[in-house]
């Protein structure tokens, strides 16, 4: 079974430029969720969506970050425009939604901006 | 202020010795999970503790689940290479349903 997936793996741009991500969950997976990394430190959470419901976006920018999960299937975050601070690892997980506090998420590799 | 406080921070090791790392919070978790990440992958689940004092043992790692379900630790016996990653912990407190982790403990063990 494939796993999470994500694309592009690593991203350089300029500052003030726009930037997407995109995200494929595990199938079957209602719950997704979009984090962000900085070095040294925990994911944050910015968003999970439950199918194509954002149910919880309090920590997301949302003066330059938005999201969308359009089908309840894979699920694009993108910022416009960046800022230099932006720079970090943004991480997408899915699980199964069942149990939301005990559910067991699966990572995908992250997408490694780096906002020059 | 981290919801999830871990300690340490950071941790070199020789290949053979045990460790220990702690994540502790003043917050009641309904559950305590623990992740290894590896440079350039995601976190991956290790094991997930419900409830307060159990015990879990996954090969030569032990995690155990605070009395009153507000903290937790890792024990590592005979630590190897393999062992060498960000050892992150995590939960939602409360009745909450959003996810936080802790800052993460970096093993590194030397041969």
């Amino acid at each position: 079974e494939a796993g999470v997936v994500q694309s592009p793996r690593y991203k350089i741009i300029e500052k003030k430029q726009p930037v997407a991500f995109w995200c494929n969950p595990i199938s079957g997976h209602n719950t997704l969720y979009w984090y962000l990394q900085n070095l040294g430190q925990g994911p944050e959470l910015l968003i999970r969506y439950e199918n194509e419901e954002a149910v919880d976006d309090s920590q997301l920018p949302k003066d330059r970050f938005s999201a969308e999960r359009l089908k309840g299937v894979d699920s694009t975050l993108k910022i416009q425009p960046a800022e230099l601070g932006d720079s970090a690892v943004y991480l997408c997980a899915s699980s199964s939604g069942l149990a939301a506090s005990t559910d067991t998420q699966y990572f995908g590799p992250g997408t490694r901006l780096t906002v020059l | 202020t981290q919801l999830l406080e871990q300690s340490p921070q950071f941790l070199s090791i020789q290949e053979g010795e045990n460790l220990t790392v702690y994540c502790n919070s003043s917050s009641v978790f309904s559950s305590l999970q623990w992740y290894r990440q590896e440079p350039g992958e995601g976190p991956v689940l290790l094991v997930t503790v419900v409830t307060g004092g159990e015990v879990k043992k996954l090969k030569r790692l032990t995690f155990q689940f605070g009395d009153a379900r507000k903290d937790s630790s890792l024990h590592i016996t005979a630590a190897q290479p393999g062992d060498t990653g960000l050892y992150l912990c995590a939960g939602a407190p409360g009745g909450s349903y959003i996810p936080t982790f802790g800052r993460g403990t970096s093993l590194i063990v030397h041969p």
